[in-house]
């Protein structure tokens, strides 16, 4: 299993200024998955983050909007840049690890963030 | 493209009431299919998958190729069932899902 941990829960943030979620696994991961949730709406995976090499984007999500670090194998960073008011979500770090022998996604507790 | 279609937002059912939420993808390979559930101030977590054919808290679900579906299923709903469950697949990446919209479940006394 996996445990994830998020910084910031939550966060109330200005139009036009940039902000950077943490996230930090309690084990040594290859890959980590940053999703969206909008309000109202299902989740959407925006990026996978490798360790050592640039995230992956998925389709609508660009390296620079959605900025992603991952310095080691338990830790990644998501940032948020320029937001807008259409920014505001839920934003999930997730991890795939083992159980038993097959594998899981975890996911993390999410950050809130609300742009005004 | 592959999709996962949850037709339901809200299903409301009485304790001790069957339950059943539906789900409905579009795949063209082998797909894998889970079921994941969110109580109230929790996180996301997995509920089952259906290479398991496992029941987890009384929740069946069976993989349908021929109907595409992967409904979830649980003959006496109770009241800790209430929760935000979404249905997701994997198609051929590690650790990528595509979920569905979700179906909000509330179980009254």
């Amino acid at each position: 299993s996996a445990v994830i941990s998020q910084k910031p829960s939550r966060d109330i943030c200005q139009r036009g200024t940039s902000l950077t979620i943490q996230c930090q696994v309690d084990s040594q991961v290859t890959m980590m998955f940053w999703y969206r949730q909008q309000p109202g709406q299902s989740l959407t995976l925006i990026a996978t983050a490798n360790q050592g090499s640039e995230a992956t984007y998925e389709s609508g999500f660009v390296i620079d909007k959605f900025p992603i670090s991952r310095p080691n194998l338990t830790f990644s960073t998501l940032t948020v840049s320029n937001m807008s008011p259409e920014d505001s979500s839920i934003y999930l770090c997730s991890v795939e690890a083992a159980t038993g022998d097959t594998g899981e996604l975890f996911f993390g507790e999410g950050s809130r963030l609300t742009v005004l | 493209a592959q999709r996962v279609t949850q037709p339901e937002k809200l299903l409301s059912v009485f304790k001790g009431a069957p339950v059943e939420l539906k789900c409905n993808y579009s795949y063209s390979g082998s797909p894998e299919l889970f079921w994941y559930v969110q109580y109230s101030r929790q996180r996301l977590q997995l509920l089952l998958r259906h290479i398991s054919r496992e029941s987890i808290k009384g929740f069946t679900a069976d993989l349908n190729k021929g109907e595409t579906s992967f409904h979830l299923k649980k003959p006496f709903a109770q009241e800790e069932d209430s929760a935000m469950y979404y249905c997701a697949l994997r198609s051929d990446s590690w650790g990528k899902l595509q979920f569905g919209a979700g179906t909000q479940v509330v179980v009254t006394p």
